[in-house]
């Protein structure tokens, strides 16, 4: 138990679905982060949320569009997805954004 | 352009061994190094972070060295055991970057018996 939960786990969609990943976390951090992690590559970095404010976008295509509603809670909202979207996307907080990362499990996405 | 190399092929030792894991970095000036172990199906999990100006850091059966001229991270396990067996990732923060860590693609550990 990391103290951060993501939900799904599993998810299959096709190209014209929409989708949701949710993340929650417990440990009264103050930034999270949406991560993707590709077979055989490093962790991108999507997008960071710091004091609820978007803080950084990694040049992400605009079917993939983050939410955080509050500092417990970041969702990542997904639409005409594409195969090569088919990864692991982890959530993770900290607090401040000098510290170490908490991840949650991961939501394991397949794109048909 | 910035890049961060860690042992693609996988490292197998035997049980009770030091491992010994390498990050090599160019074209960065760190503020600060951690390294995480993910487990197949999970997310990653900090294990330790050490500053620019630091030389080493321990915790437990867990050394870290960082070596700015160098520009390497050294990753020690001893007494290694089958539970040590994962993907272990090394990650920079920029100085001035918030918390904005850029990933290596990890190199796999197996103890075996």
């Amino acid at each position: 138990e990391t103290g951060v939960t993501q939900t799904p786990r599993h998810l299959v969609m096709g190209m014209t679905n929409k989708k949701s990943l949710k993340c929650e976390q417990h440990l009264g951090h103050n930034a999270m982060y949406w991560y993707k992690q590709s077979a055989k590559k490093p962790l991108e970095l999507m997008f960071v949320y710091s004091l609820e404010e978007r803080v950084e976008n990694n040049s992400v295509p605009s079917r993939f569009s983050p939410e955080c509603p509050n500092s417990s809670h970041l969702f990542l909202h997904l639409h005409t997805l594409q195969p090569e979207d088919s990864a692991l996307y982890l959530c993770a907080s900290s607090q401040d954004r000098q510290r170490e990362l908490f991840f949650g499990e991961g939501s394991r996405l397949t794109v048909l | 352009s910035q890049k961060i190399e860690q042992n693609s092929e996988a490292l197998n030792i035997q049980e009770g061994k030091t491992a010994t894991l390498t990050c090599n970095y160019t074209n960065y000036s760190p503020a600060y190094l951690q390294w995480y172990r993910q487990d197949p199906g999970r997310g990653p999990v900090f294990l330790l972070l050490i500053r620019e100006n630091e030389k080493e850091k321990r915790k437990e059966r867990l050394k870290v060295t960082f070596d700015t001229t160098l520009k390497q991270s050294l990753f020690h396990i001893t007494a290694s055991q089958p539970a040590d067996s994962a993907t272990y990732l090394c990650a920079l923060a920029l100085t001035g970057g918030g918390n904005k860590l850029t990933f290596g693609t990890g190199t796999q550990l197996k103890v075996e018996l």
